[in-house]
């Protein structure tokens, strides 16, 4: 079974410009979460879609926003780029919410300019 | 203060030593405790998930520990190969649905020959 997957790996803006990151999950995975990995700060949860709704939400700005499809893919947005947005980004899918183990994929690495 | 702390931050050993890992956590209520193992440049691979009523999961070499009345887990690696150099990071995920995680700065080790 494939892993989670992350498009694309390595992104490079400008400041005030906007990205997407794209995240497939497993398959059969319906439950998808967002986080940010800096060295500063560490890893800290964005947000969790699951059944196409947001379910859970990080302490970010409205910056960032995220949507999931009904085939259960993901799309995080940030908007209005800052330079502390320079981060690897991670998905993680789970088969539901609440106490399933989480796979991550490999990350979008973003560095804003 | 984060609500999540290991230590050390980093340690080195060498190759068939044993190590222990400590984390220490103030956010509550939750739903489980992980340990995440995350090699350089890929994302976080789960090791264990327990409930707040276990206090013990093994995953092989690895053994975590949970005591919810002290706040704190460890996590034992037995019989360390070079492979386990990585990040080990302790996550609690909170109570009220889904994947809502708290991770702690996590645990830098290498394993020398």
């Amino acid at each position: 079974k494939a892993g989670v997957t992350q498009t694309p790996r390595y992104l490079i803006k400008t400041r005030g410009q906007q990205v997407t990151l794209s995240c497939s999950p497993i398959s059969g995975h319906r439950s998808v979460s967002w986080y940010q990995q800096t060295p500063g700060q560490g890893l800290q949860f964005l947000f969790e879609y699951f059944s196409e709704t947001q379910r859970n939400k990080g302490n970010f700005p409205g910056r960032f926003s995220g949507r999931q499809f009904s085939n259960s893919r993901s799309e995080m947005n940030v908007s209005t780029l800052e330079l502390g947005d320079s981060a690897l980004y991670l998905c993680a899918s789970s088969l539901a919410l609440a106490g399933y183990e989480q796979y991550f994929g490999p990350g979008t690495r973003l560095t804003v300019t | 203060k984060n609500q999540v702390e290991q230590s050390p931050q980093s340690l080195i050993i060498l190759e068939g030593k044993n190590c222990t890992l400590q984390c220490n956590y103030t956010v509550s209520p939750f739903s489980n405790l992980r340990w995440y193992k995350q090699d350089t440049g890929r994302g976080p691979v789960s090791l264990t998930i327990m409930t707040f009523s276990e206090n013990t999961k093994s995953n092989g070499r690895y053994t975590a520990t949970l005591d919810a009345d002290t706040k704190q887990s460890s996590l034992h690696i037995t019989a360390s190969q070079l492979s386990d150099s990585a990040s080990y990071i302790c996550v609690v995920n909170l109570t009220g649905g889904g994947n809502k995680l708290t991770f702690g700065t996590g645990t830098q080790l290498k394993v020398e020959l």
